[in-house]
This record gives structure tokens, C-alpha cells and sequence, in this order.
């Protein structure tokens, strides 16, 4: 079975603190993804990784920040918490695409984070 | 216009009916298209995929995909109160593995 940890379930933090959030996956993937999830907003992508030491922007990339230094290990970086950051954090891992197959997202159990 | 549309529902159906969860994208050159299932204060977890034209049957589950009609769809057979929780269609967008989540439609199963 694939599995995607992340490293807190749940955080509290204040303003302007810096914050990580890991996520550890055992399935040998390639992608490796972060969203947040806000209720009436649904999921929204904040950066994805193809390899090692790459990364992409997502949709809401500003005011995070990401880390690939192995390929297990996806880290997202909030340099200065705020509060409009609070919400709930996913990462996801899946293979890179071979055809139209095997390239689905598997999902971390969250991490749910207040900004005080 | 949202690049992947679900009714927010709540959709309520009795216990044993058949529910049916709707998804519409707008990119036309997308190729592969999940179902995702998401109980309050979970992570989304996958229930099903669809690649092509047609239905694809998973026990109770059935995914119905129209290319032509950009239409995706679930249907639950026998509803059980355990499959109350947000369905999540997910669109694999023109970005090579990138996903286009729809914002969910809320099942409700009342025994």
C-alpha cells in the first residue's frame, strides 16, 4: 500500500513564526505535490516537484516556499505565518505520467494549521 | 468559468438508492479523470480512475466518463450511511500530472 506520511497532524503557531511541514512517501514517486484545502475553496495547489531539487509553482504559490532534497521528502516552508495561512494542509505523491495510467495522487493524512 | 464544476450538493438519498454525482470540465484535451472520496476531517482518498470513454464498474462503484459531453460522472449503487462524505472529481489538466480538483459534492445517506 502506498504511504504518505505527514509529520503533525495538528500545529498552532503565531504571526511571522517560520513553519515546516514535511512529507515522507514510501512509494518511490516521482511527483510529490502540497495543496491547502479552505472550505467552499476546495483543494488548491501550492507547489509540486517532478525530481529531486525541482519545483514547480502551483496556483497559490505566494507567501510558501518548498524543499526537495530527496526523493522521499517533500518539505513546504511558510517564512512569515500569517493568519490567512490557517487551513489544512495535504501533500500528495504519484508516479510521472506513462501513458494515461498509474499516475494517480495518493494523500497524506493532512495537517491542520492555526496561525494565531 | 471553473475548469472542473460539481454541484456543492448536499445530495441526500435514502439508504439502498442509487446516488449519482455529476463533474463537467472545460479542457477538452484532458485524458485522465479520478474520483475521490473525503470524509469530514480526512484526506481525500481514491475510489476510482477513468481514462476512457464509457463506464467502468468497481463493486458498488461505477465511473461514466463522455469525452464529447466533457462530462464525468459517479453512481453509487445500494447507498450505504457509510458513503455519507464530499466527492472530489479530479482532472488531469495540460500540465502533464497536475490535477484540477472540482470543490466537492456533499453526499448525504439517510437510513
Amino acid at each position: 500500500d502506498v504511504k504518505v506520511t505527514q509529520s503533525s497532524r495538528y500545529l498552532v503557531k503565531r504571526t511571522g513564526e517560520k513553519v515546516f511541514l514535511e512529507c515522507v512517501q514510501d512509494m518511490d514517486h516521482e511527483n510529490m505535490f502540497w495543496y491547502r484545502q479552505d472550505p467552499g475553496l476546495g483543494l488548491r495547489l501550492i507547489y509540486f516537484s517532478y525530481d529531486v531539487k525541482m519545483k514547480e509553482k502551483g496556483d497559490i504559490p505566494e507567501g510558501y516556499s518548498v524543499s526537495r532534497e530527496k526523493k522521499e521528502r517533500f518539505s513546504l516552508i511558510l517564512e512569515s505565518a500569517s493568519t490567512n495561512q490557517t487551513s489544512m494542509y495535504l501533500c500528495a505523491s504519484s508516479f510521472r505520467l506513462a501513458g494515461e495510467r498509474d499516475n494517480e495522487q495518493f494523500f497524506g493524512p493532512g495537517t491542520r494549521l492555526t496561525v494565531l | 468559468q471553473k475548469e472542473v464544476e460539481q454541484n456543492s450538493g448536499p445530495l441526500s438519498v435514502p439508504e439502498g438508492a442509487i446516488a449519482s454525482l455529476n463533474c463537467t470540465y472545460s479542457d477538452r484535451g484532458s485524458q485522465s479523470f479520478f474520483w475521490y472520496r473525503q470524509y469530514s476531517g480526512k484526506s481525500p482518498e481514491l475510489i476510482m480512475s477513468i481514462y476512457s470513454n464509457g463506464d467502468k464498474e468497481d463493486g458498488r462503484f461505477t465511473a461514466q466518463l463522455n469525452k464529447a459531453s466533457q462530462y464525468v460522472s459517479l453512481l453509487i449503487r445500494d447507498s450505504q450511511p457509510s458513503d455519507s462524505a464530499t466527492y472530489l472529481c479530479a482532472v488531469m489538466g495540460m500540465i502533464a500530472d497536475k490535477l484540477i480538483f472540482g470543490t466537492g459534492t456533499r453526499l448525504q445517506v439517510f437510513p
